[in-house]
């Protein structure tokens, strides 16, 4: 079945970086999604088909994919973004949805 | 505005069953495919199931085929997922959200919990 690995864990500093990879076998053939997780609450959708943003989700978030790595960036990481982060794709051998593995982003 | 509602989870002991359901409103239920995802506590998450927006194609996680069962009633913008044979690793919190293959899902619920245990 069709894997998608992510960094247990990502710490930031407030104003950093965080850059959040989604690696899979041939993930450059797929359309990447990628969710944020805060605690108690529902999924929501902060980037789809790779690299593009969803209406209110702030343009800090950005999107992009090389190789096999997708790759979700936050950039002037604030408080409000730690959450867990999920990358997402449809599996068309398997015609299963895949999730990846999850990613904690911690705001130092 | 956009609502997905999910009901009908409890706690039942192993080898029961539960049917779970997720009322919509706020969008064209009948043009959107569904689907449904879980989380066990304090895990990640994990698809389970989809629909089509018309029922035909119906595709489900290895975990679950053959012991649980996706439908949707279009008339009443609902969606349902019948739980069989249910184990205690089937304990997760279940969410309905929108599905489009390859797509994203858009929307999701708050979730219902569903506890296996005797």
């Amino acid at each position: 079945s069709y894997v998608l690995t992510q960094p247990p864990s990502v710490s930031v500093a407030p104003g950093e970086t965080a850059s959040i990879t989604c690696g899979g076998n041939n993930i450059r053939s797929k359309s990447v999604h990628w969710y944020q997780q805060k605690p108690g609450q529902a999924p929501v959708l902060v980037m789809y088909y790779d690299s593009d943003r969803p209406s209110g989700i702030p343009e800090r978030f950005s999107g992009s994919k090389s190789g096999n790595t997708a790759t979700l960036t936050i950039s002037r990481v604030e408080a409000g973004d730690e959450a867990d982060y999920y990358c997402q794709v449809w599996d068309s051998n398997s015609e299963h949805y895949v999730f990846g593995t999850g990613t904690k982003v911690t705001v130092l | 505005e956009v609502q997905l509602v999910e009901s009908g989870g409890g706690l039942v002991q192993p080898g029961g069953s539960l049917r779970l359901s997720c009322a919509a409103s706020g969008f064209i239920f009948s043009n959107y495919n569904m689907i449904w995802v879980r989380q066990a506590p304090g895990k990640g998450l994990e698809w389970v199931s989809h629909i089509s927006s018309t029922g035909r194609d119906i595709y489900y996680a290895d975990s679950v085929k053959g012991r649980f069962t996706i439908s949707r009633d279009n008339a009443k913008n609902s969606l349902y997922l019948q739980l069989n044979s249910l184990r205690a690793e089937d304990t997760a919190v279940y969410f309905c959200a929108t599905g489009k293959i390859p797509g994203p899902s858009d929307y999701w619920g708050q979730g219902t919990l569903v506890t296996v245990s005797s």
